[in-house]
């Protein structure tokens, strides 16, 4: 357990629905991110905030809309995916910038 | 633009051997340089960060080094064991920190 969780584990959706992915950190961190891993593809920075505010937005689709309402909760909005979003979505904490981060277990998002 | 690569993407090893994997990176403006561990199906586990000011970081059986001027850095595993076992990450951290280059991993096998 590194203190950060994200729901759902698992999730199956049609490219027509709207979901929510979750992440919570228990840590008293400031700073969260979200990143993308496809098979035989490098971890992908998506976005980045900084005592809830954003600070890193890695070209993401605008189908994919974060929200960080406090410093403790990072959530990843989802509407109208692609087959190829397809990936396992992971969370990241740190105390702050460039501080080493701490990973949850991620979500596995399946797009049909 | 910044690329992480790791060589060599897989290797399997005999217990107790003592083994080298290896990160090179084009930008040597780094931040800093955090090394992972990921187990199937799991997210990532941080093993050593090192500050760009730092040359090498240890914990334990692990040492990683860091040369900006050439791009490189080295995670050393003394001993290894089974459990050891497990794809190895490397993450450039650019941007004041924020913005994190990850290298496509080196997948290690120890074998009992």
């Amino acid at each position: 357990e590194t203190g950060v969780t994200q729901t759902p584990r698992h999730l199956v959706m049609g490219m027509t629905n709207k979901k929510s992915l979750k992440c919570e950190q228990h840590l008293g961190h400031n700073a969260m991110y979200w990143y993308k891993q496809s098979a035989k593809k490098p971890l992908e920075l998506m976005f980045v905030y900084s005592l809830e505010e954003r600070v890193e937005n890695n070209s993401v689709p605008s189908r994919f809309s974060p929200e960080c309402p406090n410093s403790s909760h990072l959530f990843l909005h989802l509407h109208t995916l692609q087959p190829e979003d397809s990936a396992l979505y992971l969370c990241a904490s740190s105390p702050l910038r460039g501080d080493t981060q701490y990973f949850g277990p991620g979500t596995r998002l399946t797009v049909l | 633009k910044q690329e992480v690569t790791q060589i060599p993407a897989a290797l399997s090893v005999p217990e107790g051997e003592n083994l080298v994997l290896n990160c090179s990176f084009t930008d040597s403006a780094i931040y800093n340089l955090q090394w992972f561990r990921q187990d199937p199906g799991k997210g990532l586990t941080s093993l050593l960060l090192i500050q760009s000011s730092q040359r090498e970081q240890t914990s334990g059986r692990l040492n990683a080094s860091l040369d900006k001027s050439s791009g490189r850095s080295t995670l050393y595993i003394a001993a290894s064991q089974p459990g050891d076992s497990a794809t190895y990450l490397c993450a450039v951290g650019n941007t004041g920190g924020f913005k994190t280059i990850f290298g496509a991993g080196t997948r290690l096998f120890v074998k009992a």
